[in-house]
């Protein structure tokens, strides 16, 4: 039971352009969520997270939209950087019981210069 | 730089053998969780502890044990290792909602190879 899911394991964008990053989550107790992005041979690095509460977070070039009726939240990245391939997850977690991640597969980002 | 440090960074061993990965938390951190990532499961939560005592556990085998000591590091015990536990090993820790702040911050991990 995949509780948190990423459908695109893959996505190429062109450098300058926006990439937009989708998850999907089912678990209706999940009210804070994360996206963390991975380099190969490293750990995840958090980037931005959302609060139940809000329904957009920005900060500098990404921005992490959440929509609670679809269970459903995006990353925006605006411009895309080279800097930026790299595979992104999404998490989610219940921070009103056990504060664990259940984070989803992954997303592979190509930035095309 | 993340602040939380694992050791070592791999590890070749046998399978049957026992090995402890060691993590150490950002400063002022008193949660430290462990995940398994490998290939075919993504990135799997294990364990929580929280100030020295046992908060959340995950889908640990009963073959792992883990431990939070009064200096707030944490090591994960892993005994009777099979070709299957072979994987990514990564510690995280948060402040777990002081100043309204749930995120967690990850180690470089432990590649484990279990031959």
């Amino acid at each position: 039971d995949q509780q948190v899911k990423q459908n695109s394991p893959s996505l190429s964008v062109q450098e300058g352009r926006i990439s937009i990053l989708n998850c999907d989550y089912t678990n209706s107790m999940f009210d804070y969520f994360l996206w963390y992005k991975k380099y190969p041979a490293e750990g995840p690095t958090f980037l931005i997270s959302i609060s139940s509460i809000k329904d957009k977070n920005e900060d500098g070039r990404f921005t992490v939209f959440l929509n609670k009726s679809a269970k459903h939240l995006s990353l925006h990245i605006v411009p895309s950087q080279p800097g930026d391939s790299a595979v992104y997850f999404c998490a989610a977690s219940d921070i009103q019981g056990a504060q664990k991640l259940v984070f989803g597969q992954g997303t592979r980002l190509t930035i095309n210069p | 730089d993340s602040g939380v440090t694992q050791t070592p960074k791999h590890l070749i061993t046998a399978t049957g053998q026992r090995v402890t990965l060691r993590c150490s938390p950002r400063s002022g951190d008193l949660s430290v969780y462990w995940y398994q990532q490998s290939l075919d499961q993504g990135l799997q939560f294990l364990i929580q502890y929280y100030n020295g005592e046992e908060r959340a556990k995950g889908n640990i085998l009963e073959r792992f044990s883990a431990q939070q000591f009064p200096d707030l590091h944490s090591e994960l015990n892993l005994s009777s290792l099979e070709l299957g536990d072979s994987a990514l090993y990564f510690c995280a820790s948060s402040v777990d909602g002081a100043g309204g702040q749930y995120e967690q911050y990850f180690g470089p991990g432990t590649r484990l190879t279990v031959t």
